[in-house]
């Protein structure tokens, strides 16, 4: 597709289920970002992978997150164990180049529900 | 803490009014920043980015103005319509790739 795809929209679960979570990140963009969006608040960093690299994976917020990039596309983040505090906006972004200059296009976002 | 937070949480403007949002970094080695725009239900959007080399950038109704000796970034919307109305977020990247962003602005156009 012509932007950055996240599936699915909206996830409700159940409180230790885990959970995944899909980007589809634009074609020919090597850098994939994961943010999360708490309601009413600004986009806390999760992990950022960048062409065939180690992924920097400093703002996973416990080792129940972790997240994936098979072929330098695709990216699945996954929750184990889902809290309640996991209920928030995922949002992926990509980017055609990692350096200092380069918009990020974001997707329009999972919405997790942890029940 | 962030390295990038808004002077305001909430902006009422009336329409047709010029809008004026700011933000505040802390981080002096950040040095390219940009605006994005963040509707209900939505992911962000590109609005304009400025490098820290440049102090005015302007796009269609929009002028980023950066001033790097009190790190402030400001986002100024001419005419300001209903499809403004949005959360606005300033966001930076300094010498790691990470884009940081601040809690945000609402802005709500009054008709």
């Amino acid at each position: 597709g012509a932007g950055v795809s996240q599936s699915p929209s909206n996830k409700v679960t159940e409180k230790g289920k885990d959970v995944e979570l899909r980007c589809d990140p634009i074609s020919g963009h090597t850098a994939l970002y994961w943010y999360r969006q708490s309601l009413g608040q600004g986009l806390e960093f999760l992990i950022y992978f960048q062409g065939n690299s180690a992924p920097d994976k400093s703002g996973l917020p416990s080792d129940r997150f972790s997240a994936e990039r098979t072929g330098g596309s695709v990216s699945t983040l996954t929750i184990q164990r889902t809290q309640q505090e996991d209920s928030a906006v995922y949002l992926c972004a990509s980017s055609l180049t990692s350096g200092r200059a380069g918009e990020l296009f974001f997707g329009e976002g999972s919405r997790l529900t942890v029940l | 803490g962030e390295s990038v937070g808004l002077h305001l949480p909430t902006l009422s403007v009336q329409e047709g009014d010029n809008s004026i949002i700011n933000c505040a970094y802390s981080n002096s080695a950040s040095d390219y920043f940009i605006w994005y725009k963040q509707e209900s239900g939505k992911g962000p959007q590109f609005i304009i980015d400025i490098r820290s080399n440049m102090d005015k950038r302007q796009g269609q109704r929009v002028t980023v103005l950066l001033n790097k000796t009190v790190k402030h970034l400001s986002l100024q919307i001419a005419a300001t319509q209903p499809g403004d109305s949005a959360v606005y977020f300033c966001a930076e990247k300094g010498s790691d790739y990470k884009l940081s962003f601040g809690a945000g602005t609402t802005v709500t156009v009054r008709a």
